[in-house]
């Protein structure tokens, strides 16, 4: 199975702060790398498909990039909507798909 | 509108069974492959099963493989998690999702609200 590591397990940034996240696979995944927001008491929501690709209706504040083991997640300028969990997720070697642990994001 | 709505999470003790729903909405559901993913509450996420559109192959997680079945009523626009032998390791919120394919795999373009399974004695 494919491991994915997202760090930080978490982290605390200020309002209009450019934040980053990061997922490594633990073998090449070419671009097959989804990123998805999870707020409080609901369920995930796709933000990025296929490493970079925004998904409709998410804001262009959200950036991804990467390829191959090494891929981030960028926040241009955190907003209080932001506060959530994400996760990253592979669809290169399955089953299983696999997901990193995630990176809980807090507002300072 | 595109819409999953899980039902049948309850609390069963140790070793029993439990069936799981999703009906969807929105979309033509018999072209989209489904797939559940379940939460341990304030923990990650864990893949759990996939059927094809047609419901003619499915894979299962390790953990859960030989316990589970997943099945669809293309009819009904209902996928179904059957779950027996449960054990406290399959507690966990359960979600249904959408897959949607591209050219770079596929993604998880709209999930369920989830349901709560409780396994306790």
């Amino acid at each position: 199975d494919i491991q994915m590591t997202q760090s930080p397990s978490s982290l605390s940034a200020s309002l209009g702060d450019r934040v980053t996240i990061t997922c490594r696979a633990s073998q090449n995944i070419d671009n097959y790398l989804n990123w998805y927001q999870q707020r409080p008491g609901k369920a995930p929501r796709l933000l990025i498909f296929a490493a970079s690709r925004l998904h409709n209706g998410v804001p262009s504040r959200f950036s991804g990039s990467g390829s191959g083991t090494h891929f981030t997640l960028t926040i241009s300028s955190l907003q209080p909507d932001d506060l959530a969990t994400y996760f990253c997720h592979q669809s290169y070697s399955v089953p299983p798909d696999t997901f990193g642990q995630g990176t809980k994001l807090e507002i300072k | 509108e595109v819409q999953l709505v899980e039902s049948g999470g309850d609390s069963v003790q140790p070793g029993g069974s439990l069936k799981l729903s999703c009906v969807v909405s929105g979309f033509n559901f018999d072209n989209f492959w489904m797939h559940w993913v379940r939460q341990i509450p304030g923990k990650g996420l864990e893949w759990v099963s996939r059927i094809k559109n047609d419901g003619s192959y499915t894979t299962y997680a390790d953990s859960v493989k030989g316990r589970f079945s997943i099945s669809r009523d293309n009819a009904k626009n209902t996928v179904f998690l059957q779950m027996h032998s449960l054990t406290a390791e399959d507690a966990g919120v359960y979600y249904c999702a959408r897959a949607q394919y591209d050219s770079s795999g596929y993604f998880f373009d709209y999930w369920g609200q989830g349901t709560l399974v409780t396994v306790s004695s």
